[in-house]
């Protein structure tokens, strides 16, 4: 069975630097083809991808976000962490992070969410 | 960057109705890497199609993928109350960026 959990601050300051860890279990992150993302969400708007990272270690970004965000793994501890530099209250959103479907970058498994509040 | 709209924004059926939702791409989507995902409020999304014609794992028959190319297509063959949420397209032909829709609601 696979499930995914976000943890990380619930509030943030503009400004600050948001780290929040995706922890997993029922895959492993060495299995091939294999990946997990990260999507957010603002209250009431569309969802919007920001970055995957894979089984390879081969990382992708949301091209407007790039240079404020970062992806890592700890594959021993089934683990994902993103970064997202200088944060701002239009960042304030419901982060999801998710497993891809095999040799797809779809997500068919997803943790419950974590809402994060941007406001000083 | 692949934009992607849905239409209509808002749907209003009925249980039992057919419900028909598009999904249109800036540009054409390579291999038909086009999915759907259904929202409930408050909920994560839920994987429904990959592949435009692919459905998920245990995702019922009533619900079915159509298109390629530029137009795409969600077809529900007949609403069921659980039915009633929003429904996102994603494209993940051009990557990075995956990108999704602006979603349509479909509501009573």
């Amino acid at each position: 069975q696979i499930t995914l959990k976000e943890s990380g601050p619930t509030l943030v300051k503009p400004t600050q630097t948001l780290t929040l860890t995706c922890t997993f279990s029922g895959f492993s992150l060495s299995t091939s083809g294999l990946g997990v993302g990260w999507i957010r969400q603002p209250p009431g708007k569309a969802l919007e991808w920001l970055a995957l990272i894979y089984w390879n270690d081969d990382k992708r970004y949301s091209l407007s976000l790039k240079s404020r965000l970062s992806i890592t793994k700890d594959t021993s501890e089934n683990q994902v962490v993103l970064t997202m530099t200088n944060m701002d209250p239009v960042d304030s959103g419901t982060y999801f992070c998710a497993h891809s479907v095999k040799w797809n970058d779809v997500f068919d498994y997803w943790g419950q969410g974590t809402l994060v509040t941007v406001s000083s | 960057e692949i934009v992607l709209t849905q239409s209509p924004g808002t749907l209003s059926l009925s249980p039992g109705e057919r419900a028909t939702l598009s999904c249109r791409a800036s540009q054409s989507v390579s291999s038909s890497y086009l999915a759907w995902y259904q929202q409930k409020p408050g909920q994560a999304p839920r994987l429904l199609s990959y592949g435009a014609t692919r459905r998920a794992t245990g995702i019922p028959d009533r619900f079915s993928g159509s298109g390629s190319g530029t137009d795409f297509t969600l077809t529900i063959s007949r609403l069921e109350p659980e039915d009633f949420a929003v429904y996102y397209c994603q494209q993940y032909g051009s990557s990075p960026p995956l990108t999704f829709g602006p979603g349509t609601k479909v509501d009573i």
